[in-house]
């Protein structure tokens, strides 16, 4: 495809539950990053990829949350013990350089809603 | 810590009239973006800045960077309602990995 895809767009999850986000990036960007937005919110900084690497995972709000871009494409992240202000939209974006080269222009995925009862 | 913010968050104007989103940040930046959100729809990139005086224009937008005054401003001119969204800019600094976005403008234009 050509955009930056993700699944699945909707999850819902009890309180404790893990659970898996996939994002397909555009192939051949180097840089994936992911988003959180609340309801009503700008998107917050989790974590930054350069091809496999994970180089800023500062946004990260607690050890239960983990990200993963094994072979440099397709990237995962990870909640542990799902809590219910984990609720929010989860949006990943790529983009064709490593972020210090500067100019970047992102493209987002339209986001997995994750609802946590 | 780089902070963004955005006024006015909400904005409510007629079809026809000109109006300006104004974008401050806090620390030196060298990137400045603007996105369109349409409700529950994903991010679209709108402009990008990456130097001080920098003027963009797409349609009826028109994006300036301040690098100076920390200002970016996003300049609607005889407004749709076709641009009815949510309106982000967001910032990153030399050095770092993060973006930082305001925390919006929710553009309502009325026929």
């Amino acid at each position: 495809g050509a955009g930056v895809s993700q699944s699945p767009r909707y999850k819902v999850a009890k309180r404790g539950q893990d659970v898996a986000l996939r994002c397909d990036p555009i192939s051949g960007h180097v840089s994936l990053f992911w988003y959180q937005q609340a309801l009503g919110q700008g998107p917050e900084f989790l974590t930054y990829f350069q091809n496999e690497a994970q180089l800023d995972k500062s946004g990260l709000p607690s050890d239960r949350f983990f990200a993963e871009r094994p072979e440099g494409s397709v990237s995962t992240l990870k909640i542990q013990r799902t809590q219910q202000e984990d609720s929010a939209v989860y949006l990943c974006a790529s983009s064709l350089r490593s972020q210090r080269s500067g100019g970047n222009e992102q493209f987002f995925g339209p986001g997995t809603r994750l609802t946590v009862l | 810590e780089l902070k963004v913010e955005q006024n006015p968050l909400f904005l409510s104007m007629q079809e026809g009239k000109n109006y300006t989103i104004y974008c401050n940040y806090s620390t030196t930046s060298d990137r400045l973006y603007w996105y369109r959100q349409d409700p529950g729809k994903s991010l679209e990139s709108l402009f990008v800045l990456l130097s001080n005086g920098a003027v963009k224009q797409e349609g009826r937008l028109m994006a300036s960077l301040d690098t100076k005054a920390r200002l970016s401003t996003l300049h609607i001119t005889a407004a749709v309602h076709d641009l009815s969204a949510t309106y982000f800019c967001a910032v990153a600094t030399s050095g770092t990995y993060k973006y930082i976005f305001g925390t919006g403008t929710r553009l309502k234009v009325l026929a």
